[in-house]
């Protein structure tokens, strides 16, 4: 089985940085994502990390330690249009993508 | 042009009664997944195929079978409808089966909300 945790909720202020973490513990591990879901819509592709290390997309940047068993994802110069749920997702080598219950970040003005 | 599209976008049905949800692919993927979403925001897998071959199968309700009639498209139909089915029902699909490093990102369908009265 897997464990996949990530805090509920989050509230930032536009401009700021917001840095949301995950931690796992499963078998089998093969690499992890980081999805982004707006109220009301499908979630979407932000990350994907399978290496140790930072992977940088423009504002948004993924974190993962394999040893540790932890991600992050950290949003910069956030904009009223990131207020989403951001879910931690796990892949193992059984083909299963396994989700966290997602952050919810608001951005307040 | 949709990705990944499913029909109906909503649907509201009695108790008892037996649908069937449609989702349709046009990415070229070979794989493609059933997920569903409850009150509570937890996206949780239930079904995958993999080129027409079913590869997951989740502790789901007998009652949820899963038809894969080509790689492009993946049917969900329920029997037998409870008011615990009530939530929203994602199909998505990758290029490969999850954990397939490289190709399994999954692209996920704009949902269908189902409710059971």
């Amino acid at each position: 089985g897997q464990n996949i945790d990530q805090p509920t909720e989050m509230t930032a202020t536009e401009g700021a940085i917001v840095q949301i973490n995950c931690t796992y513990q499963t078998s089998g591990f093969n690499g992890l994502f980081w999805y982004q879901q707006h109220a009301g819509e499908a979630p979407t592709f932000l990350s994907y990390n399978v290496l140790d290390g930072l992977e940088e997309k423009g504002r948004f940047s993924s974190f993962l330690s394999r040893s540790k068993g932890y991600s992050y994802l950290l949003l910069k110069e956030l904009q009223m249009k990131d207020s989403a749920s951001y879910l931690c997702a796990v892949t193992r080598n059984d083909y299963k993508l396994s989700f966290g219950a997602g952050t919810t970040v608001t951005v307040r003005a | 042009d949709t990705a990944v599209s499913q029909t109906p976008k909503y649907l509201v049905t009695q108790m008892g009664n037996d649908k069937s949800i449609k989702c349709e692919q046009n990415l070229g993927h070979d794989t493609m997944y059933w997920y569903k979403q409850d009150s509570k925001k937890f996206l949780k897998i239930m079904f995958s195929y993999n080129n027409k071959e079913l590869i997951i199968n989740e502790t789901v309700p007998n009652r949820f079978s899963p038809k894969s009639p080509d790689k492009a498209h993946l049917n969900l139909h329920i029997n037998s409808l409870e008011l615990g089915d009530s939530a929203v029902y994602f199909c998505a699909s990758s290029q490969g089966p999850s954990g397939s490093t490289g190709t399994d990102t999954q692209y996920f369908g704009p949902g269908t909300r189902l409710t059971v009265l």
